[in-house]
């Protein structure tokens, strides 16, 4: 199947530090890339979802200014947690859909740990 | 709002057997259907993807999808421990996937 690669799989920042987490398709173009979190025991949520070259969209109540989203190529987008607190640690997981067989493929996820 | 249900489990079954996951579907209109596989503390993993009425086999899973009665399942024969972990179904609506919770399988030995 197509590769997600993510990085860093794991960061531990301090409190009000920006971090930014890299999300790339390795053989295959990506138009759509999809961010999601996942806290604990709970199920994935959708961010936002992310078209090469226009402006994310972002789910209700998931601040964009706070998370920056960036996919300036087919197969790169980056989310970028500004001024982290302890409240965004968290799982969070990219995907990006192949735009020839429509389906979407899981990068391996980071692990932030805001302090 | 178009949602994904499934049973959060867990569902329980023993080594060998057949497991058997459901999942229903809101959007009488989506077209594709996807099986994916989560362990703890990773990132979901495709299984089998489903987008016609019927069956669909790979290896000892089967996927099946009943779009008059919008459901979609999954069997895994021949269950092992290493099976256990939860499943998530997701469907795709108007170039989103809606997920499901998820249900969680243990495959007791």
């Amino acid at each position: 199947g197509a590769v997600v690669s993510q990085h860093p799989s794991r960061v531990i920042c301090k409190s009000g530090t920006s971090v930014k987490i890299e999300c790339r398709s390795l053989d295959f173009q990506a138009t759509t890339m999809f961010w999601y979190r996942q806290f604990p025991k709970q199920s994935l949520m959708l961010m936002a979802t992310s078209n090469e070259g226009s402006k994310a969209t972002y789910e209700q109540g998931v601040e964009k200014d706070k998370f920056l989203i960036n996919h300036a190529s087919l197969t790169l987008s980056t989310l970028t947690v500004t001024s982290a607190h302890p409240e965004d640690s968290s799982f969070y997981i990219c995907s990006a859909r192949d735009f020839s067989s429509e389906t979407q493929y899981f990068g391996p996820g980071t692990r932030l740990l805001v302090l | 709002q178009k949602e994904v249900e499934q049973n959060s489990g867990p569902l329980s079954v023993p080594e060998g057997a057949i497991a058997s996951l459901n999942c229903t579907y809101s959007d009488r209109v989506s077209q594709s259907f996807f099986w994916y596989r989560q362990y703890s503390g990773k990132s979901p993993e495709l299984i089998m993807s489903i987008y016609s009425n019927g069956d669909k086999e790979d290896g000892r899973f089967t996927a099946q999808l009943n779009k008059a009665s919008q459901y979609v399942s999954l069997l895994i024969r021949d269950s092992q421990p290493s099976d256990s972990a939860t499943y998530l179904c997701a469907v795709r609506s108007n170039y989103q996937l809606i997920w499901g919770a998820g249900t969680k399988l243990i495959i007791k030995p």
